[in-house]
């Protein structure tokens, strides 16, 4: 079946260290994104990718990096640079299809600074 | 200004009721429209699109209000497993490029037996 996998499912990062959040589809879509969710609030939109070896800063890309070298695949690192990483990390993924433009969701990766 | 925005709520309710949200959107210029539902702890999940006309899917009934850029939903015959956190989404086209979603900050609802 297809779909979209992220990895890990809980994440547990020491101050001052990088980490790497994995981000992978089969559904063939063309489009990916990451947001982040943090309790009671709505998702923030961190990068987002539309082509292979291209990407967009969101709203909030600071601390954040991210690569596109492969359709299948968006990983987003978590940099020492950003001071409140703790969160819920979504990656999603779409068709550019005009008459079926809908995001199908990653199950998250739940990040913590310990 | 929020490109969405949604009374959160919380909305309780009886098994049973109808319940209504709404959501209005600021860009005119937004061409498709979406509510998610989202469960506590999990990701969203695209629960219907939403049409000029209005569609309907089963207990839920979806309307498109372009003048007032207003987006509504309604369940009926609320059950138990309707307790979610509803989310209003809208597309921005951006012309030659499809745009990015936005979304609104959700409704929660809490159906009680």
């Amino acid at each position: 079946d297809g779909g979209i996998t992220q990895s890990p499912k809980y994440l547990f990062r020491k101050e001052g260290q990088n980490v790497t959040l994995s981000c992978e589809q089969n559904l063939n879509h063309d489009a990916m994104y990451w947001y982040r969710q943090d309790p009671g609030q709505g998702l923030r939109l961190i990068y987002y990718s539309q082509i292979v070896n291209d990407f967009q800063k969101g709203d909030i890309a600071e601390g954040y990096s991210v690569s596109r070298e492969k359709k299948e695949s968006f990983p987003l690192t978590v940099t020492s640079a950003q001071k409140n990483p703790t969160a819920f990390y979504l990656c999603a993924s779409s068709a550019l299809d005009r008459a079926n433009y809908g995001y199908t969701f990653g199950s998250g990766t739940r990040l913590t600074v310990v | 200004r929020k490109e969405v925005e949604q009374d959160p709520g919380p909305f309780n309710v009886p098994e049973g009721a109808t319940v209504a949200f709404n959501c209005t959107y600021s860009n005119s210029a937004s061409q498709s429209f979406f509510w998610y539902r989202q469960d506590c702890r999990k990701e969203p999940k695209l629960l219907m699109s939403v049409y000029s006309s209005g569609n309907e899917d089963g207990r839920f009934t979806a309307q498109l209000n372009r003048a007032s850029q207003y987006i509504s939903l309604l369940i009926r015959d609320s059950k138990l497993s309707d307790s979610a956190t509803y989310l209003c989404v809208v597309n921005i086209d951006r012309g030659s490029t499809l745009g990015r979603l936005y979304f609104g900050r959700g409704t929660q609802l809490t159906v009680w037996p």
